[in-house]
């Protein structure tokens, strides 16, 4: 499969664990995204990196979370102390400078699925 | 930064007819408006996309317009499909920027 990974594709924890995820994106895009998404609306925002570096982060990205992407590959997006409210899809996306239609086409992963008790 | 809104956020349609959802957006740098469609439990997966110099695109049954003047773009679905049954998210975003989200349009189109 050559498309966006993400793993765990499920996570439930405990309130005030902390979890990581991880997200394999399309072999040589340099752009990695990281979205969250609540049952019934749209993805929204965290962050983006080009490469290695961190360019945007969302004001929704609290300080109990932090995302990096150490070598310009894989990523991971941390949450400390994890509160209900963090229950959500993670979704993870990327896309290439020269994609398909020369402009943002984003591919999806599957996403990982987190439930806070 | 973009706000994106979407409507209708249901819509039901008998098989063979068309569909249509428009969105809305704010920011005036957006140049790139993809929209998505995503089954129950699945990824977002990309269906059709236009830039902000084109002002129609179309993709066999699926067409997209966009009015850059007045800020919105609209989802054309002819000859609906028991198929074409999903959630469907317009976005919009600066090129190569990240991408906001309306709020879905649930598609039910009745065999």
């Amino acid at each position: 499969d050559t498309g966006v990974s993400q793993n765990p594709r499920h996570k439930i924890t405990k309130r005030g664990q902390n979890v990581t995820f991880r997200c394999d994106p399309i072999s040589e895009h340099n752009r990695l995204y990281w979205y969250r998404q609540t049952l019934g609306q749209g993805p929204e925002f965290l962050t983006y990196f080009q490469n290695e570096a961190q360019l945007e982060k969302s004001r929704l990205l609290s300080d109990r979370f932090s995302a990096e992407r150490p070598k310009g590959s894989f990523s991971t997006l941390e949450i400390q102390r994890t509160e209900q409210g963090d229950s959500a899809m993670y979704l993870c996306a990327s896309s290439s400078r020269t994609g398909t239609s020369g402009s943002n086409e984003q591919f999806f992963g599957p996403g990982t699925r987190l439930t806070v008790l | 930064g973009e706000n994106v809104e979407q409507h209708p956020s249901t819509l039901s349609v008998q098989e063979g007819d068309s569909a249509v959802i428009k969105c809305t957006y704010s920011d005036s740098a957006s140049n790139y408006f993809p929209w998505y469609k995503q089954e129950l439990g699945k990824r977002p997966q990309l269906i059709i996309d236009i830039r902000s110099n084109v002002g129609e695109k179309k993709d066999q049954r699926i067409a997209v317009t966009l009015n850059k003047t007045a800020k919105h773009f609209s989802l054309h679905i002819t000859e609906t499909q028991p198929e074409d049954s999903a959630v469907y998210f317009c976005a919009a975003s600066p090129l190569r920027r990240a991408l906001t989200f309306g709020s879905g349009t649930r598609l039910q189109v009745q065999p």
